[in-house]
Formats: structure tokens, C-alpha cells, sequence
């Protein structure tokens, strides 16, 4: 079946870039999603871009899609101690489901 | 306020012993989805509906089922608990497939 593959966790310092990479295997992939999830919470989307688009750009978040290569990275600008989290990378192609990453820890130090 | 309810929001219970989660979701959306989160697997689906009477397994259904009599709620059962199904559950609705999806805050089942 399909796969994807992220680093399972990442420590950046406050006010740094983090970079969360993300990998798939569909090669069909329509959507691609970045989801959050705060201790104790659910996931929330974050943010999403159409497997024709390059890059999408939203506030502090920066979306790079390779599709040659099959790889999707979440850039957060200017990362704070509340964007510690569990990122899901996600794909939705043409089978009935969506397929999630094991998720990555991103822990933000002072 | 849209939202995903499931309850409980957290079970212990005995090998064997049938119990259901509740899940419902006051978006009037059409698409409903159970995930399992386990850490280093990321959320697998169990089962979703794609409207009223009808359901589809995902990548791991056995030992669980579900029903969608109504359009606002997806329970998922367990009819016969064992400990492998000791996990985190999430309950997602969205409005069509392949679109955003709203997470219910979660159920933590542990199965002794």
C-alpha cells in the first residue's frame, strides 16, 4: 500500500526556521495536508496544497512540494514555544483514504 | 459551535467485554472516519462512511465495526476487546473525501 515516511523528531531554538520533511509514495497524490496535534488534542489542518503547486505560502508557514521526488516540507518561520507540537504529514490520492506519517515531535527550546 | 464529539474520552476495560465509542458530528457533513494512533505508526483508518448505510474498511477493521444509521453519528464497536486494541481513537467527519477533515479530541482505550 501507500507510504509516508517522516523523522519522528526535531528540536529547534525559539525564533529559529524548523523544517519538517515529509516523504510518500503515491504517485497519484491529489491533496497533500500538514495536520497538528497539541498534547491531549486532536489533529487540526494546518495547511494543504494541490499536487500541481510548488509552493504555498501562508503566514509563517511555507509548504514545498517536489513532486519529481516525492517530497513535502512544512517550514514554520520564527518558531515559538505554542508551536510545539506532533506534525501529521498527509497524502490523498486516488484511493478512498487518506494515508498519514507517523507524525514529528517538534519540541522549541528557549 | 462545529465540532466532533466522541465519548468516552477515556476507557479501561477487560479482555472480551464488547463496548462501543460515540462519535457525532453537528456539520451536517457526509464523510466519517475512524482512525487508531499509535506512536510511530501515525493514525491508521479503521473504517469510513460515506453517507447514511454506507461503510468501508480501511487498513486495519478487524476486530472492530461500525454502523451509520444517522448522518451525525459514527459509533465504532468492539465486540470482543483484546489488548492489541489498547490505543488512541479518532473520530473524523468532513464534508466530502479528500477534503479537510475535523478530528474528534480523542478516546484513550486501554484493554487489560
Amino acid at each position: 500500500g501507500e507510504d509516508v515516511e517522516q523523522s519522528l523528531f526535531l528540536s529547534v531554538r525559539e525564533g529559529d526556521s524548523s523544517v519538517i520533511n515529509c516523504t510518500y509514495t503515491d504517485s497519484s497524490s491529489t491533496y497533500l495536508y500538514w495536520y497538528k496535534q497539541e498534547p491531549g488534542a486532536g489533529l487540526q489542518l494546518l495547511t494543504y496544497i494541490f499536487s500541481n503547486m510548488d509552493m504555498k505560502q501562508d503566514q509563517r508557514l511555507t509548504v514545498l512540494l517536489n513532486k519529481k521526488d516525492k517530497h513535502l516540507s512544512l517550514r514554520i518561520a520564527d518558531t515559538q514555544t505554542g508551536d510545539s507540537a506532533i506534525y501529521f504529514c498527509a497524502d490523498w490520492g486516488n484511493g478512498q483514504n487518506f494515508v498519514f506519517g507517523p507524525g514529528t515531535r517538534l519540541s522549541v527550546l528557549p | 459551535e462545529a465540532q466532533v464529539t466522541q465519548n468516552p474520552r477515556y476507557l479501561i476495560t477487560v479482555t472480551g467485554k464488547k463496548l462501543t465509542v460515540t462519535c457525532s458530528q453537528n456539520m451536517n457533513h457526509e464523510y466519517m472516519s475512524w482512525y487508531r494512533q499509535d506512536p510511530g505508526l501515525g493514525l491508521r483508518q479503521i473504517y469510513y462512511s460515506m453517507n447514511v448505510e454506507v461503510t468501508d474498511k480501511g487498513d486495519v477493521p478487524e476486530g472492530y465495526k461500525v454502523s451509520r444509521k444517522e448522518k451525525r453519528n459514527f459509533p465504532l464497536i468492539l465486540e470482543s476487546p483484546s489488548p492489541n486494541q489498547t490505543s488512541l481513537y479518532f473520530c473524523a467527519s468532513s464534508w466530502g473525501q479528500g477534503v479537510e477533515q475535523y478530528f474528534g479530541p480523542g478516546t484513550r482505550l486501554t484493554v487489560t
